[in-house]
């Protein structure tokens, strides 16, 4: 039972270049998330999805895309990475409680991001 | 800007003693999660309370829920040197079930 996974977990940049974050989950989970950790400021939202084909913005988007082709997946794209996005990054997935709309989620183990 | 502020930012109790750590936020809720981080983990979920919701216990965990003051509290009663790690709350608000943390506790038990 796999959960939530996230390749790579580690991966060094350098300014200018791209790459593509993959988070697969096997729940069959509805929701998935993309945060970014940094030191003193927790985990903040990049882009979320509320099903395939949808993606939405969160509080701190720019410099990333995000695509959700199929439903067990959501990649995460860095199109020119800048120093500023060195940070550690989780996906997450949830589902609706049946008949609630309360959701818990689900978290890979990070990915992390260096980039020079 | 995040949803939740945490306070303290960092607390060290011995074991055996009880552990509480607060969140406040801004804005109305559907409901207050609260996630427990090891270090260099990912995030797993510990409990949720609901806005119509005022307590709710889990093993040695109390959390209360004040809307009115928009705060959550998170009382670890017990501790053990296991506890140690970070803490944080999540908020779920609005239609779209996106969750937005706070900035964390860490909670070091000293054995």
């Amino acid at each position: 039972n796999a959960g939530v996974t996230q390749t790579p977990k580690f991966r060094v940049l350098k300014t200018g270049q791209s790459m593509t974050l993959l988070c697969a989950q096997d729940m069959n989970h509805e929701y998935m998330y993309w945060y970014r950790q940094d030191p003193g400021m927790g985990l903040r939202l990049i882009h979320y999805s509320v099903g395939e084909g949808t993606t939405a913005k969160g509080e701190v988007p720019d410099g990333y895309n995000v695509s959700r082709l199929k439903k067990q997946n959501f990649l995460l794209g860095l199109e020119s990475a800048a120093p500023s996005q060195t940070s550690v990054y989780f996906c997450a997935s949830s589902y609706l409680f049946p008949g609630r709309r309360d959701t818990e989620a689900f978290f890979g183990q990070g990915t992390r991001l260096t980039v020079v | 800007s995040q949803q939740g502020e945490e306070d303290p930012q960092a607390l060290s109790i011995q074991e055996g003693e009880n552990a509480t750590m607060n969140c406040s936020y801004k804005t109305s809720i559907n409901n207050l999660q609260w996630y427990r981080q090891n270090s260099g983990r990912g995030l797993v979920h510990l409990i949720l309370i609901r806005s119509n919701e005022r307590e709710k216990h889990s093993g040695r965990l109390r959390v209360t829920l004040d809307t009115s003051k928009k705060s959550s509290s998170l009382l670890i009663t017990a501790s053990r040197a296991a506890d140690t790690a970070s803490y944080f709350c999540a908020t779920e608000s609005g239609a779209t079930n996106k969750l937005i943390f706070g900035t964390g506790t860490l909670l070091a038990v000293q054995p």
